[in-house]
Parts: C-alpha cells; sequence; structure tokens
C-alpha cells in the first residue's frame, strides 16, 4: 500500500463549480499535512498547511480526519486558473522527510 | 523571493555517463533535497541533506550520490547514468525552522538517458 494515495482524476469541472479532492494516508504517526498546488512543466508550491481543526484560506478548505487517515482540498467557485495538479503531502517520523502523493488533476472549463 | 534555481534545464546524456546535476539556493536554508518526478509514481526523495558535508539517503537511493560543500550548494551525482534514470529531477530546500512543510521547489532538470 501507497504511504500517500490520491485519484489521479483529471477532474473536468465547469468554472464556478465546487470540487472536493480526497488524500488517505497509511501512516498513523503521521504528523503534518500540506496541499502542494504543481501547474503543468512547472515545479511544485505549497498551497496551504492543513490542521487539527480545518482550515481555510479563501476559496480553498482543507480539513483533516485522523480516524481516518485521510485529508481533504476543497475548492469553491473554481477558477480557470485553477487548473492544475494538487499533491497531497504528508510528515511522519524525521522532521525532514515529506511524502508526496502522486496528484490529482483538475480541469476547469468554461 | 526564495530562490532555488537548478543549472540545466533539460539534459540528454549516453548510457554509462557521469552526470552531475546541479542546485543553489539563495535563501541561507539548511535543508535541502533531491526528488525525481515520474508520472504515476509521483515525487520520490533521492537523498537529503541537513547541513553542510551532511547526507540522508531518502526513498530511492540507489544508483546517485550528492555532495554538499557549500550550503547553498547541493549536487546530485549519477556515477554511471541508466535509462531507467530518465527523469524530471527537482531540488528543493526549506529552512529549519518556520513553516516545516514548505518546500521551495527548482524548475527542475529533465534527464534523457540513451
Amino acid at each position: 500500500r501507497k504511504e500517500v494515495e490520491q485519484d489521479p482524476g483529471p477532474f473536468n469541472v465547469p468554472e464556478g463549480a465546487t470540487v472536493a479532492f480526497n488524500c488517505t494516508y497509511s501512516n498513523s504517526a503521521s504528523q503534518s499535512f500540506f496541499w502542494y498546488r504543481q501547474d503543468c512543466r512547472k515545479e511544485p508550491k505549497l498551497l496551504m498547511s492543513v490542521y487539527s481543526s480545518g482550515n481555510e484560506d479563501g476559496r480553498f478548505t482543507a480539513q483533516l480526519n485522523r480516524a481516518s487517515q485521510y485529508i481533504s482540498l476543497l475548492i469553491r467557485d473554481s477558477k480557470l486558473s485553477d487548473s492544475a495538479t494538487y499533491l497531497c503531502v504528508v510528515r511522519a517520523g524525521t522532521a525532514s522527510k515529506l511524502t508526496f502523493g502522486t496528484g490529482t488533476r483538475l480541469q476547469v472549463t468554461l | 523571493d526564495v530562490k532555488v534555481t537548478q543549472s540545466s534545464r533539460y539534459l540528454v546524456k549516453r548510457t554509462g555517463e557521469k552526470v552531475f546535476l546541479e542546485c543553489v539556493q539563495d535563501m541561507d536554508h539548511e535543508n535541502m533535497f533531491w526528488y525525481r518526478q515520474d508520472p504515476g509514481l509521483g515525487l520520490r526523495l533521492i537523498y537529503f541533506s541537513y547541513d553542510v558535508k551532511m547526507k540522508e539517503k531518502g526513498d530511492i537511493p540507489e544508483g546517485y550520490s550528492v555532495s554538499r560543500e557549500k550550503k547553498e550548494r547541493f549536487s546530485l551525482i549519477l556515477e554511471s547514468a541508466s535509462t531507467n534514470q530518465t527523469s524530471m529531477y527537482l531540488c528543493a530546500s526549506r529552512e529549519n525552522s518556520g513553516r516545516i512543510g514548505e518546500l521551495f521547489f527548482g524548475e527542475g532538470s529533465r534527464l534523457t538517458v540513451l
């Protein structure tokens, strides 16, 4: 079983739609969680951290469910510019190592 | 802004050649990382370094070595390139404190081994 699993998509949604991605992780000792965004042929960039109580940043909401070992990302009012691959990232064990999921591709259309 | 610079965007090498991938960061970060990214496999950690002359193996270190002689520079070395090392290589850096999840990536080096 992979340490971090994501549905690869693609998720094709119209502008203005709400879309949600889930990510599951296998290591119950995982301590920190993040969502990164990667545009086509670009490097990944941190989108947001995921806190235990859930957190929001504008149109983006991230949630953590430790009992079921998954994190989620909700995007409201999707924009064309949201089209990208969203990477789930988990930190477990040593402070330095981050484990990346394979990413979920989102395509927002007119 | 943090800047992570990888020396080559595209390289084409032959099987058996020695390959150097260079990475320089300008924010005095202690931690530096080398990942490779392949379709369907995502980013996989090759090596990382948390200080000058220190290195730790990641998940897939076989066939690679690294060098960190100066804080700002972290080099990835393929001693004898093989076709299965054709990939996108991404260097990243991170400070020790602060947002521990925030990796700053370079633009990547796409290596093709023939």
